[in-house]
């Protein structure tokens, strides 16, 4: 299975709404996770299960989708979402796949 | 709360060995799978290999089969990545992380991750 993301950069401005689009080969059913990497930190889990917020995660940020296509929406920028972020495939495995991931910028 | 700590990291010449560790706290850890995953610089996410919550089932990406061992010692509450045969390319951090079920069947995501040890494959 090969994870597309795109874009890989997205300039958005504080307070905008930003779409991240994730693509599968195959089908991966909701078995699709999001996480958010900012530079020098390890990745935090977003969303599982394409739709479901992880513990913690703000409300603005929602994913939905189901077999190939998948979109992660951070509803209003806010200045600590800039970063870069991951969708990762689990319904088949092993390998565990992620996508290329797409840099969220301040524009 | 969920802590895990890598250490292990280091320098080291191409075909020589390594071994990762990863301490964790805060959870029961003999009742969850771990993974490690790997990141480049500069580059994006790659699953490195699972281990099940009582080490009876164990899955590797096809880039370390052969050359990297995933083992747990869940009386010290640590699960290692001992790593063969060291390549330039295997050159990153290395994280470990947790699957979010517990027993059972992994779940195959991560909830938790610690904060990552470098290893650098150079002469």
């Amino acid at each position: 299975i090969v994870m597309t993301q795109s874009p890989a950069t997205l300039s958005v401005s504080p307070g905008e709404r930003a779409t991240l689009s994730c693509r599968a080969s195959q089908s991966v059913s909701s078995n699709l996770a999001w996480y958010q990497q900012k530079p020098g930190q390890a990745p935090r889990l977003l969303i599982y299960g394409a739709s479901t917020r992880a513990n913690g995660i703000p409300a603005r940020f929602s994913g939905s989708g189901s077999g190939t296509e998948f979109t992660l929406t951070i509803s209003s920028l806010q200045s600590e979402d800039f970063a870069v972020y991951y969708c990762q495939q689990y319904n088949n495995w092993p390998p565990l796949i992620f996508g290329g991931g797409t840099k969220v910028e301040i524009k | 709360q969920v802590q895990l700590v890598e250490s292990g990291g280091g320098v080291v010449q191409p075909g020589g060995s390594l071994r990762l560790s990863c301490a964790a706290s805060g959870f029961t850890f003999s009742s969850y799978g771990m993974h490690w995953v790997r990141q480049a610089p500069g580059k994006g996410l790659e699953w490195v290999a699972f281990i099940q919550y009582d080490g009876s089932n164990k899955y590797y990406a096809d880039s370390v089969k052969g050359r990297f061992t995933i083992s747990r010692d869940n009386s010290k509450n640590t699960v290692y990545l001992q790593m063969n045969s060291l390549r330039a390319e295997d050159t990153a951090v290395f994280y470990c992380a947790k699957d979010p079920r517990g027993l059972g069947i992994a779940s195959r995501y991560f909830d938790y991750w610690g904060q990552g040890t470098l290893v650098t494959v150079s002469s």
